[in-house]
């Protein structure tokens, strides 16, 4: 199994691009998590997802739509990038009680 | 909203020497979770607790949750080089099961 894998591992936008994370998870897990980690700061949810065909806002949403079409997979997308949104993105996706399980990360840089 | 704090935010100490962090909760938890985080990586389970004053151990990691169910700690006896990281406490929101609040980390610097 691959557990969580994300797409791409880097990249580097212009302030105005778009752009979309994909994560995907061959666990069968029905919830999947999309987290901002900014240096020296813990991880912040931006949006997550309890099921195929549903999402949910988490505590910083503003600039971020996502959308899980199919079970395995949930996506992140930038329509407008800022400088602010520089960070690390983390998927993770969990089955039952809550233990989650983390991809490997997509460092971005906004100019 | 639920606030989940940990201290230190950093320590450093040399091969040998134990080292604790502390995570305190602004709501009662109905379980926490430990994870470690490699410079680098992304962060990794390492242990849940469930039971009020729950004490669990892997290897020379000892974990508690406390009596009142709304801090944790995690020591860790002689430390390695191996142990170096950030470790996150986390826990559920309040009011639903899908969701989980990150502490804020303790960084782990370990030398020789």
């Amino acid at each position: 199994n691959a557990g969580v894998t994300q797409t791409p591992k880097f990249r580097v936008l212009k302030t105005g691009q778009s752009m979309t994370l994909l994560c995907a998870q061959d666990m069968n897990h029905e919830y999947m998590y999309w987290y901002r980690q900014d240096p020296g700061m813990g991880l912040r949810l931006i949006h997550y997802s309890v099921g195929e065909g549903t999402t949910a806002k988490g505590e910083v949403p503003d600039g971020y739509n996502v959308s899980r079409l199919k079970k395995q997979n949930f996506l992140l997308g930038l329509e407008s990038a800022a400088p602010s949104q520089t960070s690390v993105y983390f998927c993770a996706s969990s089955l039952v009680y809550h233990t989650q399980y983390f991809g490997p990360g997509t460092r971005l840089t906004v100019l | 909203g639920q606030q989940v704090m940990q201290i230190p935010q950093y320590q450093h100490v040399q091969e040998g020497e134990d080292f604790t962090t502390y995570c305190n909760s602004s709501t009662t938890l109905s379980n926490i979770q430990w994870y470690k985080q490699r410079p680098g990586g992304h962060p990794v389970f390492l242990i849940q607790l469930v039971k009020s004053g729950e004490v669990k151990k892997q290897k020379r990691l000892t974990f508690q949750f406390g009596e009142a169910k709304k801090n944790s700690s995690l020591h860790i006896t002689a430390t390695q080089t191996t142990d170096v990281g950030t470790y996150f406490c986390a826990g559920p929101y309040t009011g639903t099961a899908s969701k989980l609040t990150f502490g804020t980390g303790t960084r782990l610097q370990v030398t020789l």
